[in-house]
């Protein structure tokens, strides 16, 4: 069975731009989770998205946001990009209970903003 | 609100040595679920153990062990016999029935020196 794969791996962008991070979780898997990993703050949660819809968001501002599609895989979007917004973002999937399963992680997508 | 604690930021033990990662946690919420993540320098977090607030019973899985008390709100976790492929960081991670959302410790850096 095929694992979480993200794209891209890694992701160099400006300050004020935008941009879109994917994730396809493993096959069979609807429920998916975003996180975000700091050296600073660590793993934080970003949202969770079960049948396309958003389950719950974690404590970030707007400019982040998340949606599923119908084949269960995700995109995240981080609109007008700051410097700290450059971390490596985790995508997980799971079984239909969503967090309080295990989740498998896919490798990440690293971005950096300059 | 939930919280986790792993106070041991860099463990360094040499092989074959057993050592134990600490993980204390907080909430209000009498069902949570608790569990261990490795994240090995590749970067992709790996599911180790799930435990839910009802079963305090002890695991052994192999060289790893999990130990469990609700009166102290722990839950460690200990690898006999450490091997060099241990080396990686470890996460203890907390999901309550009311947060719905996977928070986690700061991380354990376990270095096995051969």
């Amino acid at each position: 069975k095929a694992g979480v794969t993200q794209t891209p791996r890694y992701l160099i962008k400006t300050r004020g731009q935008q941009v879109t991070l994917s994730c396809s979780p493993i096959s069979g898997h609807r429920s998916v989770s975003w996180y975000q990993q700091t050296p600073g703050q660590g793993l934080q949660f970003l949202f969770e998205y079960f049948s396309e819809t958003q389950r719950n968001k974690g404590n970030f501002p707007g400019r982040f946001s998340g949606r599923q599609f119908s084949n269960s895989r995700s995109e995240m979007n981080v609109s007008t990009l700051e410097l700290g917004d450059s971390a490596l973002y985790l995508c997980a999937s799971s079984l239909p209970g969503g967090v309080f399963h295990e989740q498998y992680f896919g490798p990440g997508t690293r971005l950096t903003v300059t | 609100a939930q919280k986790v604690t792993q106070a041991q930021t860099e463990i360094s033990v040499v092989e074959k040595e057993d050592v134990t990662l600490d993980c204390v946690y907080e909430t209000r919420d009498t069902t949570y679920y608790l569990f261990w993540y490795k994240q090995p320098p590749s970067g992709e977090l790996v599911f180790l153990i799930r435990r839910n607030s009802f079963d305090e019973q002890n695991e052994i899985s192999g060289r790893y062990s999990w130990n469990f008390q609700k009166s102290t709100s722990s839950f460690n976790f200990t690898i006999t016999a450490s091997q060099v492929v241990d080396s990686a960081v470890y996460f203890c991670a907390l999901v309550s029935g009311s947060a719905r959302q996977l928070t986690f410790g700061s991380g354990t850096q376990l270095t096995v020196l051969p």
